[in-house]
């Protein structure tokens, strides 16, 4: 078990560019979330996969963020035309099976820093 | 909706001191309840979890909580904290069903003074 992986682990961007992170499930987990927490608040919940269906994509923030997980393995969260106000931390985490509830594991995190 | 609250912000504690964080959940239904634990810059590691049965949990790290359903609350308590254990601290409920994500309180910082 290695783990949720998430990279980059940081990322430093000029406004208006595009920028994708990855993340890498732990290897039998079929459900897949990304959140997103800034300074001082607990994570927000944006998306989340069951294999590669995407069953929840309303949270995500604007039409700006989307995200996929194409082969139901690895997945990846790209933010379009960045803003000052992106700038947070990408949470991913993954649990075996989703229709029951179980343990969400969560990766180290991508911060994202807009200049 | 489900909603989280934990109702202090920062924390300091003595070494060698107890330690009770509060949780204040909102759920119209039987809640599945955690904490996670994390520290600067990393992200979240489970301490304990609540699914059903006993409601006095016990997690890693010597951490244990209590599922109170009068009261809506799932407090994490620690009988003697170490210098280690300062970091950000999150109560998150969920559904049973697993199709709604966790929702996570705002955290609740705790310092460790010697």
């Amino acid at each position: 078990d290695t783990g949720v992986s998430q990279n980059p682990r940081h990322k430093i961007t000029k406004r208006g560019q595009n920028v994708t992170f990855r993340c890498d499930p732990i290897s039998e987990h079929n459900r897949l979330y990304w959140y997103r927490q800034t300074l001082g608040q607990g994570p927000e919940f944006l998306t989340y996969f069951q294999n590669e269906a995407q069953l929840e994509k309303s949270r995500l923030l604007s039409d700006r963020f989307s995200a996929e997980r194409p082969k139901g393995s690895f997945s990846t969260l790209e933010i379009q035309r960045t803003e000052q106000g992106d700038s947070a931390m990408y949470l991913c985490a993954s649990s075996l099976d989703g229709r029951i509830v179980d343990t969400i594991y969560f990766g180290e995190g991508s911060w994202l820093t807009v200049v | 909706a489900q909603s989280v609250t934990q109702p202090d912000i920062h924390i300091t504690v003595s070494e060698g001191a107890s330690l009770e964080l509060r949780c204040n959940y909102s759920y119209g239904a039987t809640p599945y309840l955690f904490w996670y634990v994390q520290s600067p810059g990393q992200g979240l590691q489970l301490l304990l979890k609540y699914f059903s049965g006993d409601t006095l949990v016990q997690g890693i790290k010597g951490f244990e909580a209590e599922f109170k359903r009068s009261q809506s609350s799932f407090n994490l308590r620690k009988p003697s904290v170490h210098w280690s254990d300062a970091a950000e601290y999150f109560c998150a409920v969920g559904a049973s069903s697993g199709n709604t994500p966790l929702v996570f309180g705002k955290g609740t910082r705790l310092s460790v003074i010697a």
